[in-house]
């Protein structure tokens, strides 16, 4: 089935350092969603982005959070500077217009230490 | 806002027991709900999806009804394999819009 891949799968940090979480959606697909899941807790979602725009975000996402896709190119979540609160797993998601089916990417572990 | 409700955290059957798995939501929308699985060291992804009340939902042996009178939602399976050990997610989304995930329910079956 069609396939979102993530880069890197694990990534440790220093607390206020920067982070990119990169996510090469699925081809055709135009809708693009960033999820969190803390280790043994629920998924929680933090923003969704089409044509160029976040289209809506949670209270989780927090003004150092920034997405953006540049043309052809990942779709990446940023995060500047990382705070200690900021590990965590996170899943990137797209869909095609009009689709209701979201696939997820195998998620980036974070580690901010 | 919206809202979805697993009770069940955890739970442990062995082969050929049957499933049931209940969720309760909340939402000002008409709803579609979906049953996602999530298996070690990877995303979650569709079991299935069910667009209108009372309506069934069948995928790889798992069928979904949701009940639009008690805003509930359940998942079953008449007889799992120890391959269908892993996480459950009943998710509430309108269309076109973001998905809410309940809090997982852990399957682990026993050979």
């Amino acid at each position: 089935g069609p396939k979102v891949l993530q880069i890197p799968s694990h990534q440790i940090i220093d607390m206020g350092q920067m982070v990119t979480l990169n996510c090469d959606p699925v081809s055709n697909h135009l809708y693009f969603y960033w999820y969190k899941q803390i280790l043994g807790q629920q998924m929680e979602f933090l923003v969704n982005f089409y044509n160029g725009k976040v289209m809506e975000k949670s209270k989780l996402f927090k003004d150092q959070f920034s997405v953006e896709r540049p043309d052809g190119s990942y779709f990446t979540l940023k995060i500047q500077p990382t705070a200690l609160e900021d590990s965590a797993v996170y899943f990137c998601a797209s869909r095609r217009d009009n689709a209701e089916t979201l696939y997820f990417g195998s998620g980036t572990r974070l580690t901010v230490l | 806002g919206d809202s979805v409700t697993q009770m069940q955290g955890q739970v442990t059957l062995s082969e050929d027991d049957f499933l049931f798995i209940n969720c309760t939501y909340s939402t000002t929308w008409y709803p579609t709900l979906f049953w996602y699985v999530q298996y070690p060291g990877e995303g979650p992804q569709l079991l299935l999806k069910v667009t209108t009340a009372n309506n069934k939902g069948i995928s790889r042996g798992f069928e979904a009804t949701y009940d639009k009178r008690t805003t509930s939602f359940h998942l079953q399976k008449a007889s799992v394999q120890e391959s269908d050990s892993a996480v459950y997610y009943c998710v509430l989304g309108p269309a076109g819009a973001k998905l809410t995930f309940g809090g997982g329910t852990r399957l682990t079956v026993r050979p």
